[in-house]
Order: C-alpha cells, then structure tokens, then sequence
C-alpha cells in the first residue's frame, strides 16, 4: 500500500518564524498536493507539483511556498508564520489508477502559531 | 453556490441503524471520491467511482451521472464508523486537474 507519512502530528510555533511541513510518499507518484482544512471552509488546495521541481498554485497560496526536490518529498513553507495560518495541513499523493486518479493522504499536522 | 454539495451536514444514529450520506455536484466530473476522516485528522480514500456502484464490506457507493448525485450507505452501523465522510470530485483527468471538496458529513454512531 502507498504511504504517505507527515513528519509532524502537532506542531506549535511563533508569529514570524520560519515553518516547514514535510511530506513522504513511498511509491514514485508524480504528483502531490499540499491542503489546508478549517472548519466551516473543508479542504482547499495551497500548492500542488505534478514533478519534481515543478510546482504550480493552487487556490490558496499567499504566505506559502513549496518545495519539491525530489519525487518522493513535497515540502511546505510557511516563510512567516501568522496566527491565521492555524490550520490542519493534510499531504497527499496521486497516481493514475485504471485511467482515474487514486489519491492517498498523509495522517495532516495540526499547526498552531501563537 | 459550493460545485459539490453534501447531506446532511450532522448525523446521529444509533449502532445497527443503515445510514445513508448523499452528495449532489453541479459540472461535468470525471470522477467521485468518497473519503474518511477520523478524529485527529488523517484521511482514508474509500471509494472512486466513474459510474454505478461499488461495494467494500458494510459500505456501499452509488453514483448516477445523469442525475449527477452520489450516495454512500453503511450498512449495520457500528461505533467505530463515527468519523467524517467527505465527498469531492475530479474535474478531469490531466496533471494539472484537481479535486474539489463537499464540506463533509459529520456522522456519530451511539452504542
């Protein structure tokens, strides 16, 4: 089964500081997607890369940029972080699958910024 | 208007009862997802549906294009299925193509 892990369950941070959220996958999936979810709001798209240094914005980008180095890590910054950026962050991750797309989720970090 | 609209928002029932959670979109999909989210956050994709039904232990999927409207049932409901149940579509299917979300279910099962 495809794994994608986030490298932290819950995060605490300051106002200002510099913020990365990390992503894994483990199955050479092309594409990745970073969201964010608030109550009342759902899920909205921050960033997405379909390859490896490519990367393209989704409805939400301000205040955020992205990383993606290599194909099985999508990285998300937080350049400096505000108290309105507290968020459920969830990864996920997509490969075709019978001519439709399966996603797989990461478990999300729960960022708060004091 | 939200493309994909789901209901109801809240559900309570109690162990055993058949729970039925409907999403209705508005535009041309290639593809639904049903997805679950536990408390504390991580999301399980349950089902993808491109047309009919499909059917993975005590819950089942239905979808029809024409109507475009979507159904998810659990079948003798159990504790263990409180979670959120959220719906979301796929506009196409090329790289740049994305999903966009239902606001999700929130659904209880009482013992």
């Amino acid at each position: 089964d495809v794994k994608v892990t986030q490298s932290s369950r819950y995060l605490v941070k300051r106002t200002g500081e510099k913020v990365f959220l990390e992503c894994v996958q483990d199955m050479d999936h092309e594409n990745m997607f970073w969201y964010r979810q608030d109550p009342g709001l759902g899920l909205r798209l921050i960033y997405f890369s379909y390859d490896v240094k490519m990367k393209e914005k989704g409805d939400i980008p301000e205040g955020y940029s992205v990383s993606r180095e290599k194909k099985e890590r999508f990285s998300l910054i937080l350049e400096s972080a505000s108290t309105n950026q507290t968020s459920m962050y969830l990864c996920a991750s997509r490969t075709p699958h019978r001519g439709l797309y399966g996603y797989t989720f990461g478990s999300g970090t729960r960022l708060t910024v004091v | 208007k939200n493309e994909v609209e789901q209901s109801p928002q809240n559900l309570t029932a109690q162990e055993g009862e058949f729970i039925t959670i409907n999403c209705s979109y508005s535009v041309g999909i290639s593809a639904l997802h049903w997805l679950q989210q536990h408390p504390g956050g991580g999301i399980v994709s349950l089902f993808m549906l491109s047309s009919g039904k499909k059917k993975h232990g005590r819950l089942i999927a239905t979808i029809n294009i024409q109507e475009k409207h979507s159904s998810l049932h659990i079948t003798a409901s159990h504790p263990r299925d409180s979670a959120v149940y959220i719906c979301a579509v796929s506009l196409g299917e090329t790289s740049g193509s994305r999903l966009t979300f239902g606001e999700g279910t929130q659904l209880t099962v009482n013992p």
